[in-house]
């Protein structure tokens, strides 16, 4: 079955930096990549969707790519504020719309 | 902004009892989920429920588990004899469309601590 791999250190980051993480997938290729955001003790909340044959997407300070070459997704937040700490997660979307999440990367951002 | 409702928001139950957790998702999605989360843990899939009827389940939603639709708005999680192991994080979610990439809208969860 699939496998969603996220480093599972924290990223210490400083505002006004760009915060780049990184979900690796073991087996096939998934049509889709969503990212979420979680704050501690909330559900998660949507972020972006980037499809198999998309290089990128953006949405305000948010870009994702997607290489099916190196089965990898990466995540960037640019110019990133202390509102922005969180747990991100990276989620692949099977059939009927089942989410499998990686255990996420916990970035906090320094003022 | 259209949101999943949750309820309770935490619930603790002795070992061997029934719960029953509730969920009024999104009014025109028509597809439902159940999700949970142990502390520390990710977000596990249990199941996924359409058109009244189960589409998928994980092999964690046992015989212990199911899940109902009642009426036109509430969607439910029971177990039925509670283990100190299903203490987590439960959150429902709902979306419009099931086709892959479809985002999902999550509740706020409830906390289940089985003690």
């Amino acid at each position: 079955s699939q496998k969603i791999e996220q480093n599972s250190e924290a990223l210490n980051i400083q505002e006004g930096k760009t915060a780049t993480l990184t979900c690796n997938y073991t087996n096939y290729s998934p049509a889709y990549l969503q990212w979420y955001r979680q704050d501690p003790g909330r559900g998660p909340v949507f972020l972006l969707l980037i499809r198999e044959n998309e290089k990128e997407k953006r949405k305000e300070r948010l870009k994702v790519t997607f290489d099916t070459t190196l089965k990898q997704s990466l995540f960037h937040i640019t110019a990133s504020q202390p509102a922005d700490s969180a747990t991100y997660l990276c989620a692949s979307t099977d059939s009927w719309g089942k989410l499998q999440f990686g255990a996420g990367t916990q970035v906090v951002v320094t003022p | 902004e259209p949101e999943v409702t949750q309820t309770p928001s935490h619930q603790v139950t002795q070992m061997g009892q029934e719960v029953i957790l509730r969920c009024v998702p999104i009014s025109n999605h028509l597809y439902f989920y159940w999700y949970r989360q142990i502390l520390g843990q990710k977000v596990e899939f249990l199941v996924s429920f359409y058109n009244n009827e189960i589409s998928e389940k994980s092999e964690i939603f046992d015989d212990q588990f199911s899940v109902e639709r009642p009426d036109g708005s509430n969607f439910t999680l029971k177990i039925r004899s509670t283990k100190l192991e299903d203490s987590a994080m439960y959150f429902c979610a709902s979306s419009e469309v099931s086709y892959r990439g479809t985002e999902a809208f999550f509740g706020q969860g409830t906390r289940l601590t089985v003690v």
